[in-house]
């Protein structure tokens, strides 16, 4: 079984502040993480992913994220947000099993950028 | 490249009416994935195809929806009858293997 918990629904920043977004997650197999962002009307855009290679992920629009397996987490940042980050944002952890995916997402965390 | 394409963008019916939705993946990408976003969560996968095998359909309703991939490439989803309860935006992703997945801008249904 695997899961993933985004603590967080909505997240308030001011523009030029750091942006965390918290992702926790569990499985029982080595996973795949990866973080995507929706914004409105539109599908999911792939951020980054953490692929069992570098345990630091960088992104893009500046978004880094590193996989620390000891607290299971994948935690997503952004060192200065801009306006344009607002959106939607999701953890998904993916495992492979009979040679193929077997995935599931976050509940979502909305970043607002306040000026 | 051309990236993962949906239609309808939109669409509204009533409760206990057919709908279906169409998906083109990426050319080259054996599989193909269909999600349901429930407005707040996150997205639920509901099938995933193989070339035109169904590898996971666990979360499938198979009641009211069902789902085809003839000749490996596109897709469609039908839901038959609609409940209120599937007013949701409909994803549709493809990948190459087991790798990253694209996904297309989604079909917003709204059931009455």
């Amino acid at each position: 079984a695997q899961s993933v918990t985004q603590l967080g629904s909505h997240v308030s920043v001011s523009e030029g502040a750091l942006v965390l977004l918290r992702c926790n997650y569990s499985s029982s197999v080595p996973p795949y993480l990866f973080w995507y962002v929706q914004y409105p009307n539109q599908g999911l855009q792939l951020l980054l992913k953490y692929t069992s290679a570098a345990t630091l992920v960088k992104g893009i629009n500046g978004f880094e994220a590193e996989f620390k397996k000891s607290e299971t987490s994948f935690h997503l940042t952004k060192p200065s947000a801009h306006m344009s980050d607002a959106a939607e944002y999701f953890c998904a952890v993916i495992t492979i099993s009979g040679g193929y995916q077997k995935v599931t997402f976050g509940t979502g965390t909305k970043l607002q950028v306040i000026p | 490249e051309a990236g993962v394409a949906q239609s309808p963008r939109y669409k509204i019916i009533e409760k206990r009416q057919s709908v279906a939705f169409w998906c083109n993946p990426i050319s080259g990408h054996a599989t193909l994935y269909w999600y349901q976003q429930i407005l707040g969560q996150g997205p639920k996968l509901l099938i995933q195809f193989q070339n035109n095998g169904v590898v996971d359909d666990s979360q499938l309703p198979k009641d009211r929806f069902s789902a085809e991939r003839l000749k490996g490439v596109d897709s469609t989803l039908k839901i038959q009858p609609a409940k209120l309860e599937d007013s949701a935006v409909y994803l549709c992703a493809s990948s190459w293997g087991t790798d990253t997945q694209y996904f297309g801008p989604g079909t917003r249904l709204t059931v009455l």
